[in-house]
């Protein structure tokens, strides 16, 4: 069965910081798809970013990027120059290859805060 | 509009109202979704339409009942709910070829009294 994991449940992290959201995964699958979802307070998810099972590269979105190790079945998020409005829940999620729909399922969340 | 909205915002009803949420999408996207969101867990899927045929029930209690006319509206019916029913519902588009990400409206805040 697939499974998403996010081990930190919180983390505090100083403006301009970096800071890395850890999230592994299971799966069978050989392909497969990785985001990350950012939650604000107002409770919308925002799509951040993908990586796809098959990409070669790591997936970069301005300051966003997902540290993506496939042997370990790992897929980290990374925000460089962490700012105030960052602060939000971030969800790691995984979509399989076979499905008709594209079903995601959702890890547990990390929530993040960053102080000024 | 742009996006995917949600209406209401935030709903209060008691254990014997009907009551429904609406989703509308402007994306042209072809699936559309409706998540719980209850505090403490993680994001459940309920139902999925691909084409307007609901091609996932995940064992969701027929008290919640979806609709989905065309493929940029989607409903969820509620009838009967109970005090645990309270929580976020989200609703979610997306393409049935590509990545596959979806996107989210803002959701819809309901208090089943």
């Amino acid at each position: 069965a697939q499974k998403i994991t996010q081990t930190q449940p919180g983390m505090f992290v100083q403006e301009k910081e970096a800071v890395t959201l850890d999230c592994t995964y299971d799966t069978s699958d050989q392909s497969y798809g990785l985001f990350w979802y950012k939650q604000p307070s107002s409770g919308e998810m925002i799509f951040l970013i993908y990586q796809g099972s098959y990409d070669e590269q790591n997936a970069t979105e301005g300051r966003y990027s997902l540290n993506f190790q496939k042997a370990r079945k790992s897929a980290n998020l990374v925000i460089s120059a962490s700012q105030l409005g960052d602060s939000a829940m971030y969800f790691c999620a995984m979509r399989d290859g076979y499905s008709s729909a594209s079903k995601i399922i959702f890890g547990s969340g990390t929530r993040l805060s960053i102080r000024p | 509009e742009t996006g995917v909205t949600q209406t209401p915002r935030h709903l209060v009803m008691g254990m014997t109202n009907k009551k429904s949420l609406k989703c509308e999408q402007h994306l042209g996207h072809n699936a559309m979704y409706w998540y719980k969101q209850s505090a403490k867990k993680p994001l459940e899927l309920m139902f999925v339409y691909s084409l307007e045929e609901r091609v996932e029930n995940n064992s969701v209690p027929s008290r919640f009942s979806p609709e989905c006319p065309n493929s940029s509206h989607l409903f969820l019916h509620l009838h009967t709910l109970q005090p645990e029913d309270s929580a976020l519902y989200l609703c979610a588009s997306s393409l049935m070829t590509g990545n596959g990400e979806q996107f989210f409206g803002p959701g819809t805040r309901l208090t089943v009294l």
